[in-house]
């Protein structure tokens, strides 16, 4: 069965770098999707993306995340200036037309 | 807004046992409503949904069925075994979003 991989599967940054989480969806799906973790937290949405642009987003996804579809095959999330409250498992998603989500492993990003 | 609230947990049964874990949601429209399942150490996976009023999911033993006069989608099975030890998240929306409870930790010794 088709599935949505991430890497890295950990990720270790300081305070104020910028990360990259990778994803790469199930290649007919067309929207794309962002959801974090906060540790023993809900799952909350980031963001959705359709035809190269976003379709909505939360009001977690300030200005220091962005998103980009750099070709056919990966979807990345981007923090610019990470912050401690980041640390999180972030979870990149992906569905079809009437399709339900389809997630990854997630990528465990810790800022320290 | 979408919300769902879900039972706190942990949960803690021994096997065979039977489990409930209750999910109520408030939606504006008729959302479809879902049961993701997160082993250790792994991502999010479907354990399965139902789209309408009175529909029933089923997977692995697990049922919920779509209730919209008590708003609620409660996850059910009749023996639940070690390895159905996990997180346990009920979920609602459309297709394009879904909104997810707090998981409910669920712990089934031998």
């Amino acid at each position: 069965e088709p599935e949505v991989t991430q890497t890295p599967s950990h990720q270790v940054t300081q305070m104020g770098q910028e990360v990259i989480l990778r994803c790469v969806p199930i290649s007919n799906h067309l929207y794309f999707y962002w959801y974090r973790q906060i540790l023993g937290q809900k799952v909350e949405f980031l963001v959705s993306f359709y035809n190269n642009e976003i379709s909505e987003k939360s009001e977690i996804f300030d200005d220091q995340f962005s998103v980009e579809r750099p070709d056919g095959s990966n979807f990345t999330l981007k923090i610019r200036s990470t912050k401690l409250e980041d640390s999180a498992m972030y979870f990149c998603a992906s569905d079809g037309l009437r399709s339900p989500l389809h997630f990854g492993n997630g990528t465990r990003l810790t800022v320290t | 807004g979408n919300s769902v609230t879900q039972m706190e947990g942990p949960v803690t049964l021994s096997e065979e046992a039977f489990l409930t874990i209750n999910c109520t949601y408030t939606a504006t429209g008729y959302p479809s409503l879902f049961w993701y399942v997160q082993y250790p150490g792994e991502g999010l996976q479907l354990l399965l949904k139902a789209t309408k009023a009175d529909d029933k999911g089923s997977n692995k033993g697990f049922e919920a069925t779509y209730r919209k006069e008590t708003t609620s989608f409660h996850l059910e099975k009749g023996s639940v075994q070690v390895s159905d030890s996990a997180v346990y998240f009920c979920a609602s929306g459309g297709y394009q979003k879904v909104t997810f409870g707090t998981g409910t930790k669920l712990q089934v010794i031998p």
